[in-house]
């Protein structure tokens, strides 16, 4: 069973640059698989930011896209997100999911709240 | 304002049955892209609930169903328990600029 970890610092100042790896355990990230970063902002729904295939091909949220960077370590069976010029805005939980057939996730992280304060 | 959209909430007692709609448009369900469904408990990840319009995973009781018809798609509950009361989300695939993969904005779900 594919278990997958996120981790990073929970609080990221304004302006500053929000860094997460998501640890992949059960299965290898190099599998037919595509691998994705989605966020749910306090109250309210889910947001697909973006995902990356081991080969490094990448899709972002064209909402995102501009502060958004995803990429995988094979060696380390983990993939990760970077999003910078935070703002209050982007305060979230971010969760790393599989996705199934580049169509649904099937599984997914349990999910890191990153505040974004001065 | 989700592009896929969901009531923000519905309701029903023990036993009943409820229906949760997720209506999109021309460039996500209505260009016949998978719809799929998710349930979320406070505090925990969402679930894959129901996949590839009406498909449940192991272990997913079959009070759970949906189908998907033009621009919208349903999820319904039958037999409805206490259990149940949860976040749900429908996610499909856009074409349009809006964003590749897409989520609905979820609906909450209170057992009487």
């Amino acid at each position: 069973q594919v278990q997958l970890q996120e981790s990073g610092p929970g609080l990221v100042k304004p302006s500053g640059t929000l860094s997460l790896t998501c640890d992949v355990s059960g299965g290898s990230i190099s599998s037919s698989y595509w691998w994705s970063w989605v966020r749910q902002t306090p109250g309210k729904g889910l947001e697909w930011i973006g995902e990356i295939y081991h080969s490094g091909s990448i899709n972002y949220n064209p909402s995102l896209k501009s502060r958004v960077t995803i990429s995988v370590d094979k060696s380390k069976n983990q993939f990760s997100l970077r999003l910078s010029s935070v703002t209050a805005a982007d305060t979230a939980v971010y969760y790393c999911a599989r996705e199934f057939d580049y169509n649904y996730f099937d599984f997914w992280g349990q999910g890191t709240l990153v505040t974004v304060s001065s | 304002q989700s592009v896929l959209t969901q009531p923000p909430s519905v309701s029903g007692a023990p036993g009943q049955r409820v229906t949760i709609s997720c209506t999109g448009s021309s460039s996500n369900i209505g260009a016949d892209y998978d719809v799929h469904w998710y349930q979320q408990f406070p505090g925990a990840a969402p679930k894959l609930l129901i996949y590839v319009n009406s498909n449940r995973p192991s272990g997913v009781p079959d009070r759970f169903s949906a189908y998907k018809s033009g621009t919208s798609a349903s999820l319904d509950i039958t037999g409805l328990q206490a259990e149940d009361e949860a976040d749900y989300y429908c996610q499909s695939y856009d074409s349009s600029l809006s964003g590749l993969k897409l989520f609905g904005g979820g609906t909450k779900l209170t057992v009487l």
